[in-house]
């Protein structure tokens, strides 16, 4: 069974500062993998994907994730944080064959300091 | 236009009660998603529909009924729900099923769902 894990539900960062949020998954198929954000009191808002065409993918508001497969993971990162960057982050997968179901992680909530 | 427009907003309602949600898209997408939203976890999805048929209901209980009435609409039919069942319900979009399994869905801001 496809499954991811978000380790850390809790990051906090300076302003400024880089931030890195973790996802590895487990999928006995190639992977189909999402990072969403969701500010507060809103829906989610995709932020990249990884269709296999790029191990690394840019996506909205500076942030950008390298799928790593002999470690099994998409971890998200941004190289300056911003207050703005402030919400919870989730990863999710699918892969072929499951008409679009998305499989999400527990979330990363991400808190920016001055 | 990327938008995915829900109401109400807000919605409380007594467990003997008869409300509806509501979902509407316009960017031609062909999979339509209801997802329930508990705090701080993530969402679950409760129902999938492609081409205005359910192609995915994820054992919910039957005081949840879905309905697409077009292509653009999606309704949430709640009857006789349980205190348990206050939630953030989300819809989504897709352009279609299957056909691009890297398709991206686009959440509606949800409709917050008290249950007294």
């Amino acid at each position: 069974a496809q499954s991811v894990t978000q380790l850390g539900s809790h990051v906090s960062v300076s302003e400024g500062a880089l931030v890195l949020l973790r996802c590895n998954y487990s999928s006995s198929v190639p992977p189909y993998l999402f990072w969403y954000v969701q500010y507060p009191n809103q829906g989610l808002q995709l932020l990249l994907k990884y269709t296999s065409a790029a191990t690394l993918v840019k996506g909205i508001n500076g942030f950008e994730a390298e799928f790593k497969k002999s470690e099994t993971s998409f971890h998200l990162t941004k190289p300056s944080a911003h207050m703005s960057d402030a919400a919870e982050y989730f990863c999710a997968v699918t892969y072929t064959g499951t008409a679009s179901k998305l499989t999400f992680g527990t979330g990363t909530r991400l808190q920016v300091t001055l | 236009d990327t938008e995915v427009t829900q109401t109400p907003k807000h919605l409380v309602m007594g467990m003997t009660n008869k409300k509806s949600l509501k979902c509407e898209q316009h960017m031609g997408h062909r999979a339509m998603y209801w997802y329930k939203q508990k705090a701080k976890k993530p969402p679950e999805l409760m129902f999938v529909y492609s081409y205005e048929k359910l192609s995915i209901n994820e054992s919910v209980p039957s005081r949840f009924s879905p309905e697409c009435p077009n292509s653009s609409l999606l309704n949430l039919h709640l009857h006789a729900l349980q205190p348990e069942d206050s939630a953030l319900y989300l819809c989504a979009s897709s352009q279609d099923l299957g056909l691009a399994v890297t398709d991206t869905q686009y959440f509606g801001p949800g409709t917050r769902l008290t249950v007294l």
